[in-house]
């Protein structure tokens, strides 16, 4: 199995604007995850879809983010306008709806706003 | 609220060591449990998991953790470190009642001297 896939690996951006991270989970799981990790504030969730529904989006910061989950095999979370306090790595991970509930993680996308 | 406690921010063993990470969670029942590492530029990796039954699970890279309920903690080992096991470990914690997501601890920083 290929993993999550996360694109662009790396995103340089200037102030104000627009970002779009991209995220493929993993074929078959259920659930997708979107987590944003910095050094003060860890790793945090921003948002989770289940079968592409998006059930709990109360960790997104503010309304300049978005997610969306058009099928079951890609999901975008957009950031519009961009602020230097979004530079962070943003990972999205995946799992089955049953089982053992183990989350995957894709490799992160290093955003940096200047 | 439920938390996920990592109380070592960093540590440093001599390689071939043993090793021990604390991890302990306020849950009223006994979650999911988990613990993650994640190497430099890297996305999260699972070590291990432990749902019920034997107390002692063990995972991939030779580490094991051992859950107590009455401690509430689970606790990553691993008798002998390698140069490579240098990263950063989160424990985690899914419980249903607060939705299917996965809370994390701050994580601990090891550092492995040669």
């Amino acid at each position: 199995d290929a993993g999550v896939i996360q694109s662009p690996r790396h995103e340089v951006t200037e102030m104000g604007q627009e970002v779009t991270l991209r995220c493929k989970p993993i074929s078959g799981h259920d659930y997708l995850f979107w987590y944003r990790q910095t050094m003060m504030r860890g790793l945090e969730l921003l948002i989770y879809f289940n079968n592409n529904v998006p059930i709990d989006d109360s960790g997104m910061p503010e309304d300049r983010f978005s997610a969306k989950m058009p099928n079951a095999s890609f999901s975008t979370l957009k950031i519009q306008p961009s602020e230097p306090r979004d530079s962070a790595v943003y990972f999205c991970a995946s799992r089955r709806a049953q089982g053992t509930y183990e989350q995957y993680f894709g490799p992160g996308t290093r955003l940096t706003v200047t | 609220a439920q938390s996920v406690t990592q109380p070592d921010i960093h540590i440093t063993v001599s390689e071939g060591a043993s090793l021990e990470l604390r991890c302990n969670y306020s849950y009223g029942a006994t979650p999911y449990l988990f613990w993650y590492v994640q190497s430099p530029g890297q996305g999260l990796q699972l070590l291990l998991k432990y749902f019920s039954g034997d107390t002692l699970v063990q995972g991939i890279k030779g580490f094991e953790a051992e859950f107590k309920r009455s401690q509430s903690s689970f606790n990553l080992r691993k008798p002998s470190v390698h140069w490579s096991d240098a990263a950063e470990y989160f424990c985690a914690v899914d419980h249903m009642e607060y939705g299917n997501k996965l809370v994390f601890g701050a994580g601990t920083i090891l550092r492995v001297k040669s």
